[in-house]
């Protein structure tokens, strides 16, 4: 089985552009989640979609938004780019029947420079 | 809030035992589990523990004692591509069942 892919790998973009990232999950998983890695904050949770709706998220602000398609696949949109928001986005898919033993499998991840 | 500690670095020697401990605090705890990250790449799964107790996967085990609050991750017969960050993190009530709230990560660095 292929695992999750994300595309693209590395993006560089200036301040006040925004961005759209993709992410495919392992075929037949239904769920979706984004997560934040940066040196000073960690790994952080953005948001979880799971069959085209958003089922939690994170405690980020509105600029950072996302969605998920019939097949799965997830896209998660920045706007309005701040310095800050250049970080190694993650996501990360599982089957899901909402079970917390469902396992949670990470893509490569999409590196984001903000200049 | 749900906050979780762990330590920052460990070095260890090829072939002997390390333990990397975890305190958390949240609320609506589901379970822990571990996750490895080589630099450069993306985070893989280790284990999980809902329960108390030990979980043994070949050299690694993981450990919950839900009353304490308190995970370790034991690796055994360290190897040299076991040099990575190791990440405990939580599910809970707060984040939803399947999503995860990650400690700040242990660097491990086996020397020879």
């Amino acid at each position: 089985k292929a695992g999750v892919t994300q595309t693209p790998r590395y993006l560089i973009k200036t301040r006040g552009q925004q961005v759209t990232l993709s992410c495919s999950p392992i075929s037949g998983h239904r769920s979706v989640s984004w997560y934040q890695q940066t040196p000073g904050q960690g790994l952080q949770f953005l948001f979880e979609y799971f069959s085209e709706t958003q089922r939690n998220k994170g405690n980020f602000p509105g600029r950072f938004s996302g969605r998920q398609f019939s097949n799965s696949r997830s896209e998660m949109n920045v706007s309005t780019l701040e310095l800050g928001d250049s970080a190694l986005y993650l996501c990360a898919s599982s089957s899901s029947s909402g079970s917390s033993t469902d396992t949670q499998y990470f893509g490569p991840g999409t590196r984001l420079t903000v200049l | 809030g749900q906050s979780l500690e762990q330590p920052s670095e460990v070095t260890a020697v090829e072939g002997a035992i390390v333990q990397i401990n975890c305190t958390y605090q949240t609320s609506g705890f589901y379970g822990l589990s571990w996750y490895q990250q080589h630099d450069g790449g993306a985070p893989t799964f280790l284990s999980y523990n809902a329960l108390d107790g030990l979980e043994e996967t070949g050299r690694f085990s993981s450990f919950l004692s839900r009353s304490d609050s308190y995970g370790y991750l034991l690796l055994q017969e360290l190897q040299m591509k076991d040099s990575a960050s190791y990440f405990c993190a939580v599910r809970s009530f707060q984040t939803g069942a399947n999503n995860l709230f990650f400690g700040t990560g242990t660097r491990l660095t086996v020397i020879p």
